[in-house]
């Protein structure tokens, strides 16, 4: 297993399109978060599944995105009607279940995916 | 609500000097801290971690205790090296979550 994978790395889009990202999590890790990165910011938190359910949504996540993990497996998150504010690093992790959220809990990054509106 | 306060960067030193970056947390209950490492080009890795009080996290040569007193988690390495150039990002999951609340990330610059 190499990671957490993503597709694509860079994508640039102009605005009012509709753009779809894929994460692949590391295979036995039943955990799938999406983050978002502006330049000079730390990771903000979008939303996350455990196994197929999407179990929490930050107000970060406007009705334009849309998230699923139709198979507990992979994940997709799409933009609907890019604005020039969406472009940011998408960032991908996963982590194990097991333990209480107090409890040590890793999460593993992909590359992120680079969004760039024109 | 929770957050993450990192010292604002780019920090630059010499090789071989010591390194401290302050991040101070606010939080409900009993939160995990974390440091997190982004090298240029490369995705976040977790560097240390500490999950409950007078924890100390340490890794590669770098070091965080956990204070629920002062609310801090700083980061310190006694000699650090120009393969330590990147951004270092302070991180708690607060209780009852699994999501990450990240600060605003540190840049360190080593020069040779």
């Amino acid at each position: 297993d190499t990671g957490v994978s993503q597709d694509p790395r860079h994508k640039i889009t102009k605005r009012g399109q509709n753009v779809t990202f894929r994460c692949d999590p590391i295979s036995e890790h039943n955990r799938l978060y999406w983050y978002r990165q502006t330049l000079g910011q730390g990771p903000e938190f979008l939303t996350y599944f455990q196994n197929e359910a999407q179990l929490e949504k930050s107000r970060l996540l406007s009705d334009r995105f849309s998230a699923e993990r139709p198979k507990g497996s992979f994940s997709t998150l799409e933009i609907q009607r890019t604005e020039q504010g969406d472009s940011a690093m998408y960032l991908c992790a996963s982590s194990e279940t097991g333990g209480t959220p107090s409890s040590y809990n890793e999460q593993f990054f992909g590359p992120g995916t680079r969004l760039t509106v024109l | 609500g929770n957050s993450v306060t990192q010292m604002e960067g780019p920090v630059t030193l010499s090789e071989e000097a010591f390194l401290t970056i302050n991040c101070t947390y606010t939080a409900t209950g009993y939160p995990s801290l974390f440091w997190y490492v982004q090298y240029p080009g490369e995705g976040l890795q977790l560097l240390l971690k500490a999950t409950k009080a007078d924890d100390k996290g340490s890794n590669k040569g770098f070091e965080a205790t956990y204070r629920k007193e002062t609310t801090s988690f700083h980061l310190e390495k006694g000699s650090v090296q120009v393969s330590d150039s990147a951004v270092y990002f302070c991180a708690l999951t607060a209780s009852g979550t699994y999501k990450y609340i990240f600060g605003t990330g540190t840049r360190l610059k080593v020069l040779a």
